[in-house]
């Protein structure tokens, strides 16, 4: 167990262009969550797998943001034509997927959009 | 729906001192509460996490208590140090995807 990785783990980029942030969960983790924090907040919740079926999108998910989770293993958050106000740390999340389970963290992925 | 709630949102106390933060949530059909500690810049560390039975958990020098019916939780932490600075965040899984709703944190600074 070599905990939840996220990479990279700071992104910056102009405003129009695509980023891609990768996911690497706990490997007997069947759930995976993504989160948004901005600047002096908690993280708001954005999607999460179960296995590889996406089975929630908040409304903060624009049809800019896509994600994936092939094979039920690594997942992939992707921004297209990313918006200044895109910036903010983005967090991932893995868990067993009970009501009792803890949620395990990445470090995060800090996206600075200029 | 549930919301949570932690007040204040920043605290400032002297090295050595006991202190209590809080944590405060609508739903009382909880399934459990995660407190998580945030340094500047970085990702989240989960401290710990009190199951709806349980009245309360210890770590070290932390100690959670959860109190359902009054819809509250504290973070109680001893003996203060200045490393025990940081942002401290308390969650709640929703009942439908257990994603966790979260309070905005109490950003806690210990003086030397």
């Amino acid at each position: 167990d070599t905990g939840v990785s996220q990479d990279p783990r700071h992104k910056i980029t102009k405003r129009g262009q695509n980023v891609t942030f990768r996911c690497d969960p706990i490997s007997e983790h069947n759930r995976l969550y993504w989160y948004r924090q901005t600047l002096g907040q908690g993280p708001e919740f954005l999607t999460y797998f179960q296995n590889e079926a996406q089975l929630e999108k908040s409304r903060l998910l624009s049809d800019r943001f896509s994600a994936e989770r092939p094979k039920g293993s690594f997942s992939t958050l992707e921004i297209q034509r990313t918006e200044q106000g895109d910036s903010a740390m983005y967090l991932c999340a893995s868990s067993l997927g009970t009501r009792t389970d803890t949620q395990y963290f990445g470090p995060g992925t800090r996206l600075t959009v200029l | 729906k549930q919301e949570v709630t932690q007040i204040p949102a920043a605290l400032s106390v002297p090295e050595g001192e006991n202190l209590v933060l809080n944590c405060s949530f609508t739903d009382s059909a909880i399934y459990n509460l995660q407190w998580f500690r945030q340094d500047p810049g970085k990702g989240l560390t989960s401290l710990l996490l009190i199951q709806s039975s349980q009245r309360e958990q210890t770590s070290g020098r932390l100690n959670a208590s959860l109190d359902k019916s009054s819809g509250r939780s504290t973070l109680y932490i001893a003996a203060s140090q200045p490393g025990d600075s940081a942002t401290y965040l308390c969650a709640a899984p929703t009942h439908s995807n257990y994603q966790l709703i979260w309070g905005a944190g109490t950003k806690l600074i210990i003086k030397p």
